[in-house]
């Protein structure tokens, strides 16, 4: 059964770069039916879809994240991460990794979630 | 960009109800659509893709319908371990993957 766990800064600074790491366990990242995605949760509201990689090499964003956002893999590892430049408070969230079928756009398999607050 | 409406955004109910969540799309997205429970501070737990195809492990009593723009999920009984939040996902388009708003199914 792959499980998945976010790891890195619970808090991070306005203009900063915030970086997440997803580790991938009962499971390969490198497997070729899966992509990886990122999802984040403002507190008391709503999903936010924020982008996906599969290992084809192929990504997909948000595009109103688009400027801000890379997400890569490191198959070594068993990992994939999110990167999203110059933060501001709006961008505080519970931020998800998550598994989806290669063709689809559904998630099958979350990690617990990860706080981060950005402020000063 | 395609918006998903979920309606009602509160739902009072009793266990062993029978509820139905519906959710509308502002364009067709054929059967490309998921519902999703999450309780508080956990994750979303997927429970139906393509409208209607069951997650494994998800019990039977759960049942998605739909196509085109209209949507439902249906709880056939509710049990306590029901009451949460469900949110649905259209992925007609990668272009952007939207989710509703949210129903908060509560205990009447």
């Amino acid at each position: 059964q792959m499980q998945l766990e976010e790891s890195g800064p619970g808090l991070v600074k306005p203009t900063q770069t915030l970086s997440l790491t997803c580790t991938v366990s009962g499971g390969s990242a490198s497997s070729s039916s899966y992509c990886w995605t990122w999802i984040r949760q403002p507190a008391g509201k709503g999903l936010e879809w924020i982008g996906r990689l599969c290992t084809s090499g192929t990504t997909n964003y948000n595009p109103s994240l688009k400027s801000r956002v890379t997400i890569s893999v490191d198959p070594s590892r068993d990992q994939f991460s999110l990167k999203l430049s110059s933060v501001t408070a709006a961008d505080t969230a519970v931020y998800y990794c998550a598994r989806s079928p290669s063709y689809y756009f559904y998630m099958d398999v979350w990690g617990k979630g990860t706080t981060v607050t950005v402020s000063s | 960009d395609i918006q998903m409406t979920q309606s009602p955004s509160t739902l009072s109910a009793s266990v062993g109800d029978r509820v139905t969540i519906t959710c509308r799309a502002s364009q067709s997205i054929s059967s490309w659509l998921a519902w999703y429970q999450q309780k508080p501070g956990k994750a979303p737990n997927l429970l139906i893709y393509k409208a209607s195809s069951l997650a494994s492990g998800v019990p039977s009593r759960f049942s998605g319908s739909g196509s085109g723009t209209e949507f439902t999920l249906t709880i056939s009984s509710l049990q306590p371990d029901d009451f949460a939040t469900y949110y649905c996902q259209h992925y007609n388009s990668y272009s952007l993957i939207t989710f509703g708003q949210g129903t908060r199914l509560e205990i009447k």
